[in-house]
């Protein structure tokens, strides 16, 4: 079973579209979150939700929201699509008091 | 804001040989991670090492940390063609709510 997943793994789209990307994990964690990776490998942290409730939130732009249904899902929701958005997010997961991180497999997104 | 600064930003060698890889950190840290990133997948956590703790070992790695010129070597020795990845340190954010990575060092190991 894998332990954090998300759909899609590709995802091309035209400028001003919505989408969402999905994630869920297997491992009991109570902390998920969204991670950007640009073109040039960096990692930035985007959201961080523990037991369903934001606790950062770094300066992105509000066309990013991200949804917890439950504990174990963290959706990724980006309206308005931006040539600038295409990128790689991951989602991941860790336990609270061990930051040991659990990563997904990446979401590459293209706009167009 | 990033955090970690790895260096260097890439390196090539060959099978057998040991990669170094260092990082460079800006603030207190309760402990440092590095991660393994292979081509087109996700990041898979290598070792955690503890601000308390000087050196650290997990089969051929050996991670060392010095908090006083914040930073942390990673040490892979006998390096094989699989090694071949993207390599990062990360540290928590000063509210220990979230990893901050550094840029990575891209590893080529070629047989």
């Amino acid at each position: 079973d894998t332990a954090v997943s998300q759909t899609p793994k590709y995802l091309v789209t035209q400028m001003g579209n919505d989408k969402s990307i999905k994630c869920e994990q297997n491992l009991g964690h109570d902390t998920m979150y969204w991670y950007k990776q640009d073109s040039k490998k960096f990692l930035k942290i985007m959201f961080s939700y523990n037991n369903k409730e934001l606790i950062i939130n770094e300066t992105v732009p509000n066309r990013f929201s991200p949804k917890s249904p439950d504990k174990a899902h963290l959706n990724l929701h980006i309206n308005s699509l931006e040539l600038g958005d295409s990128a790689v997010y991951f989602c991941a997961s860790s336990q609270v008091g061990n930051t040991e991180a659990f990563f997904g497999q990446g979401t590459r997104l293209t706009v167009v | 804001s990033q955090q970690g600064e790895e260096d260097p930003q890439a390196l090539s060698i060959q099978e057998g040989e040991n990669a170094t890889m260092n990082c460079s950190y800006k603030t207190s840290i309760n402990n440092l991670q590095w991660y393994r990133q292979n081509s087109g997948r996700g990041l898979v956590h290598l070792i955690l090492i503890r601000s308390n703790e000087r050196e650290k070992h997990s089969g051929r790695l050996r991670v060392t940390l010095d908090t006083s010129k914040k930073s942390s070597s990673l040490l892979i020795t006998a390096s094989r063609a699989a090694d071949t990845a993207s390599y990062f340190c990360a540290t928590d954010d000063q509210a220990g709510t979230a990893l901050i990575f550094g840029k990575g060092t891209t590893l080529s190991v070629s047989s």
